[in-house]
């Protein structure tokens, strides 16, 4: 069973529309991550969430970008106003230890319009 | 800018045949480098957590190294089987930091 789910798949969306992106894991973890991958580029970290705040953010997760737990299980990455380049598949990762190795989702695909 | 660089991009390679791959990484301040093992269609799954210098991990055919001193670390596959097709991602991470800073990968394809 995977240790990490998440929703949608793949989701096509309108430039400047909103999107959030869901991510369930399945076991407990204390570590939270976002990572993208825009196609034929590296996959590049955006935040790392601890203890229910943000504990490290990239150049990348600006003030479009937001993360939160709100109910102490998902775990959601949202865009405010999705520009084209944020067209990416975007992938979610957990781990119990900081450093440890991470679980990581099957991502979703984003498609701005 | 950390950098990490992967070679080769790609690599084809005959059942049964052995193969290796190189990861470079910046040599100050090293805390740890990963290992992905990335099928299409699939979740990146961990391979191996790497800290100390010298160290050499092996996962069934699969084996890989780390000197940190000179910032490289080798992954080798003996007796490649068509289920090791898959691209294989390295990971730095810093210290005071909790983000992987990945490389390009090395897209593995064995043929039959």
């Amino acid at each position: 069973e995977p240790e990490v789910t998440q929703t949608p798949s793949h989701q096509v969306t309108q430039m400047g529309q909103e999107v959030i992106l869901r991510c369930v894991p399945i076991s407990n973890h204390l570590y939270f991550y976002w990572y993208r991958q825009i196609l034929g580029q590296k996959v590049e970290f955006l935040v790392s969430f601890y203890n229910n705040e943000i504990s490290e953010k990239s150049e990348i997760f600006d003030d479009q970008f937001s993360v939160e737990r709100p109910d102490g299980s998902n775990f959601t990455l949202k865009i405010r106003s999705t520009k084209l380049e944020d067209s990416a598949m975007y992938f979610c990762a957990v781990s119990g230890y900081l450093h440890n190795e991470q679980f990581f989702g099957p991502g979703t695909r984003l498609t701005v319009l | 800018i950390l950098n990490v660089e992967q070679s080769p991009q790609s690599l084809h390679v005959q059942e049964g045949d052995s193969t290796n791959f190189t990861c470079s990484f910046p040599s100050s301040n090293f805390y740890a480098l990963h290992w992905y093992r990335w099928e299409t269609a699939k979740s990146p799954e961990a391979l191996f957590v790497m800290t100390l210098n010298g160290d050499e991990k092996k996962k069934g055919r699969i084996s890989a190294t780390l000197n940190t001193k000179e910032g490289y670390s080798y992954l080798y596959i003996k007796g490649s089987q068509p289920e090791d097709s898959a691209t294989y991602l390295c990971a730095f991470i810093s210290y005071n930091t909790d983000k992987l800073i990945f490389g390009t990968g090395t897209r593995l394809q064995v043929f039959p």
